[in-house]
């Protein structure tokens, strides 16, 4: 089965410091994004990749940077974190785009 | 913006109950729609995926799609205690680049 993994799993931080979160597949999948999720909201999209070295901006971009280094590897960075980024993240790979996304355990981030 | 409402917000059956699950979509040109299930602590997993008007089944699950009314419906027959999750619907656009939206979920529960 398709295995995608995140780390740290659980982070706390300050405000106004800087946070990265990081994902790794092994599914050799072209795609992959990065959620955020609050209670009643569902997932909502931040950034996505579909190549090596270059990121797209999802629904809900400001206050957060994405890149992606290597098709294994894709990371979420808060440049300052605030306390409005407190949630749960999730990141995820899919073959194609539209296709079934194959997502990650969550990194649960505290920010104070 | 296309908008994913899903009902009943949560829902508690006894076990072997038939469990319905609810999904509007706002936009006619959306293209394919998936299910996810997510247990507590865990990311979502793809259970099924529909993109033809109609019924699709898959083991204890079926999926009806009517494209006229902006409506999928999710069927768990003969439901078990591990059915309990959050089931969330996703649905895809193309509105020149391809988006998935996903609803803010139905929290399942499966009574013994």
């Amino acid at each position: 089965e398709a295995a995608v993994t995140q780390s740290p799993r659980s982070k706390v931080a300050v405000t106004g410091g800087k946070v990265t979160l990081s994902c790794h597949q092994t599914n050799n999948h072209d795609y992959m994004y990065w959620y955020r999720q609050d209670t009643g909201h569902g997932l909502r999209l931040i950034h996505y990749s579909y190549v090596a070295d270059s990121t797209e901006k999802g629904d809900i971009p400001d206050g957060y940077k994405a890149s992606r280094p290597s098709q294994e590897n894709f990371s979420l960075i808060l440049e300052l974190a605030s306390l409005s980024q407190t949630a749960v993240y999730f990141c995820a790979s899919s073959d194609l785009n539209q296709d079934t996304q194959y997502f990650g355990p969550g990194t649960r981030l505290l920010v104070l | 913006q296309e908008k994913v409402q899903q009902s009943p917000e949560s829902l508690i059956v006894p076990e072997g109950a038939m469990v319905s699950l609810n999904c509007s979509f706002s936009d006619s040109a959306s293209q394919s729609i998936w299910w996810y299930q997510q247990h507590p602590g865990k990311g979502p997993k793809a259970l099924i995926s529909i993109f033809s008007n109609g019924n699709k089944k898959e083991g204890r699950l079926t999926v009806y799609l009517n494209r006229a009314s902006l409506h999928v419906s999710l069927h768990i027959k003969d439901s078990q205690p591990s059915d309990s999750a959050v089931y969330l619907c996703a649905v895809s656009i193309n509105y020149g680049n391809e988006k998935i939206t996903f609803g803010a979920g139905t929290k399942l529960t499966i009574k013994p």
